[in-house]
């Protein structure tokens, strides 16, 4: 069963304009979440983290959102840019599993239209 | 920087054959896995361990099996190649406890059957 959910598997947004990929999560023992960016041929990329206890995280034109009631989290690129083009990968972690922790979403492929 | 470093980034090989993906990385990790990507079913976990010598099996195990003789490499092993295992394998490892760094990945291997 899939505890972490990317609906959307596709994305194409004008560059320059706001990219906002969703994710939906259903274990509530989740106490971190993370994102990740995948190019071509190349291993996924962390990208930006945000703990349980925040419901905002921001790295320069990244930020995630966290609702923790709604079982959603959303990663916002303001602006997009060509460059950010790649599948997007969220993640969610359950400490009380041991080594084997994190959970992927299915990815959503993101498309910046220069 | 942590690294992951998976020996081959294209293969091709026949259906039978054996096939060996290896896997290695420098910052004294205990937690290793492999995933496999492929589009539409995001990252999907083959096997991990969580200690040398030690193995578990992810969501798809078969036709897979696993060596980890040292605690820096992780090797991935199909016992006979099949069309169906072509796909890019994606190796990875983290540090535990510290589930908040989520995991490193190595660049990936495409490996075609054919």
């Amino acid at each position: 069963d899939q505890q972490v959910k990317q609906n959307s598997p596709s994305l194409s947004v004008q560059e320059g304009r706001i990219s906002i990929l969703n994710c939906d999560y259903t274990n509530s023992m989740f106490d971190y979440f993370l994102w990740y960016k995948k190019y071509p041929a190349e291993g996924p990329t962390f990208l930006i983290s945000i703990s349980s206890i925040k419901d905002k995280n921001e790295d320069g034109r990244f930020t995630v959102f966290l609702n923790k009631s709604a079982k959603h989290l959303s990663l916002h690129i303001v602006p997009s840019q060509p460059g950010d083009s790649a599948v997007y990968f969220c993640a969610a972690s359950d400490p009380q599993t041991g080594a084997n922790n994190l959970f992927f979403g299915t990815g959503t492929r993101l498309t910046v239209i220069p | 920087d942590v690294k992951v470093t998976q020996s081959s980034r294209y293969l091709v090989k026949r259906t039978g054959e054996k096939v060996f993906l290896e896997c290695v990385q420098d910052m004294d990790h205990e937690n290793m896995f492999w995933y496999r990507q492929d589009p539409g079913l995001g990252l999907r976990l083959i096997y991990f361990s969580y200690d040398v010598k030690m193995k578990e099996k992810g969501d798809i195990p078969e036709g897979y099996s696993v060596s980890r003789e040292k605690k820096e490499r992780f090797s991935l092993i199909l016992e006979s190649a099949s069309t169906n295992q072509t796909s890019m394998y994606l190796c990875a490892s983290s540090l535990y406890p510290g589930h908040d760094y989520g995991y490193t990945f190595g660049s990936g291997t495409r490996l075609t059957v054919v």
